[in-house]
């Protein structure tokens, strides 16, 4: 059974940078057709998407994200990252990262348990 | 840019059908999915590519799109269905797109 588990830092000063990571278990990421999604969830409220990653490095990103977004991925630990710079309280949210079957009309079928982070100072 | 909007939020009665919409430019000329999303818990798939069924999820969940309007269907509703629901599309400028997500009751 795929699982995945996001690990960073629950809280983060503003205007520093948050880092995630999600770690693939049951599964791998290298060679598969696969893609790998962060999404966002501020409390109360609903989802955001935040980009996408395959295996290879070809990045997709919310275009109103995208000038502070980064997403890389380490095949060899099996894992994928997010790093989100400038932070406000604004970027206060579940992240989640997630399995998507492909990058267009993609459908995210695995979820991790979500990582909550507090912008914060 | 390309956006979905869904109702804030839906009651249906135990046994009863709920509906669930949303609606988006030429959604229909897209794939529509549908999450189930319970308090504390992550989002569970339960409609993609508008009308089909992961493996685990029961067939009163069913799913509809055309014209500018994607449904979710739930037939003969049960207390555990209560959740909020999302539903999700890909487009072309903005890649994926989650309407704002609705609250289902079961009164």
């Amino acid at each position: 059974q795929l699982q995945l588990q996001e690990s960073g830092p629950g809280l983060v000063k503003p205007s520093e940078t948050l880092s995630l990571s999600c770690t693939v278990s049951g599964g791998s990421i290298s060679g598969s057709s696969y893609y790998w999604g962060w999404i966002r969830q501020p409390p109360g409220k609903g989802l955001q998407y935040i980009g996408s990653i395959f295996y290879s490095g070809s990045t997709y990103y919310n275009p109103f994200l995208k000038s502070r977004v980064t997403i890389s991925v380490d095949t060899s630990k099996n894992q994928f990252s997010l790093k989100l710079t400038s932070v406000t309280a604004a970027d206060t949210a579940v992240y989640y990262c997630a399995r998507s079957t492909a990058m267009v009309n993609p459908r995210f079928d695995y979820w991790g348990q979500g990582n909550l982070v507090i912008v914060s100072s | 840019s390309f956006e979905l909007t869904q109702p804030p939020s839906v009651s249906v009665s135990p046994g009863q059908t709920a509906s669930i919409t949303c609606s988006g430019d030429k959604l229909g000329d897209k794939y529509a999915c549908w999450y189930q999303q319970k308090p504390g818990q992550s989002p569970v798939l339960v409609i993609y590519q508008d009308t089909k069924r992961p493996s685990g999820i029961p067939e009163r969940f069913s799913g509809s799109n055309s014209g500018n309007t994607s449904t979710l269907t739930i037939s003969g509703t049960q207390a555990m269905d209560e959740a909020d629901y999302f539903c999700q599309a890909w487009d072309i400028t903005t890649y994926v797109v989650f309407g704002g997500g609705t609250r289902l009751t079961v009164l």
